[in-house]
């Protein structure tokens, strides 16, 4: 799976947009982006995740450069339940489908 | 999360002695997988499996072997615990591939607080 890089950490008030970016510099033509969160010591949380398309849910939206060597996860509005560290993941199918690959990720600090 | 269960949330154990951990759904999930979580290390894999009998190692399996016997049961044993497996261990599932290929998000649990005295 490639390999991704992030922020070790940032800042966002509450009620603005936040955006968290990720490279992945490596990624292969069947490879998909995905986010997931932890917040404190719970399980991680999927949030979203994509291939070439920009891609919005309930929760977050994500958009990938055409390139698809980088992509940015957007929260629209954070608030302060959305301080977490965020986890960018690249991960394929076939023999590597479902092994994800957990690096530091960014840890999210939503101010009031 | 609704439709997964680790059992126990916290354990503590003598270095030695065998311990299993548990990981229930109901969700009907093809892929279920156990991690480990270390400060320093994110988030491990230890196991997978990819259907009923069908399981694989991986990045840090030394030390734990798995089984599962029927879809909603995935289990984690420490033949003999050592203080080096003190650790938070999270189960997840995801239903495996979409027609896509890109597949689905995990579900997570809320993970064993595991410590090996």
């Amino acid at each position: 799976d490639a390999k991704t890089t992030q922020p070790t950490s940032m800042d966002c008030a509450e009620g603005r947009a936040a955006n968290l970016p990720c490279n992945h510099s490596t990624i292969s033509g069947n490879e998909y982006v995905y986010w997931y969160r932890q917040i404190h010591s719970q399980g991680p949380q999927y949030i979203i995740h994509g291939l070439k398309n920009n891609e919005t849910n309930e929760m977050a939206s994500l958009i990938i450069t055409e390139d698809r060597k980088s992509s940015t996860l957007i929260l629209p509005h954070a608030t302060l339940r959305d301080t977490a560290v965020y986890y960018c993941i690249v991960t394929g199918g076939g023999t590597s489908y479902g092994k994800l690959t957990f690096g530091q990720g960014t840890i999210l600090t939503v101010h009031p | 999360d609704a439709g997964i269960t680790q059992s126990p949330r916290h354990k503590v154990t003598e270095t030695g002695t065998p311990v299993t951990l548990r990981c229930h759904q109901t969700e009907n999930h093809r892929y279920m997988y156990w991690y480990r979580q270390d400060p320093g290390h994110g988030l491990r894999l230890i196991h997978y499996s990819y259907g009923v009998k069908d399981t694989d190692k991986g990045e840090v399996s030394d030390g734990y072997s798995v089984s599962r016997s029927k879809t909603e049961d995935f289990l984690l044993t420490l033949e003999s615990a050592t203080s080096s497996q003190t650790s938070v261990y999270f189960c997840a599932i995801t239903p495996g591939p979409g027609t896509g290929g890109g597949g689905y998000g995990y579900t997570f649990g809320s993970g064993t607080r595991l410590t090996v005295v």
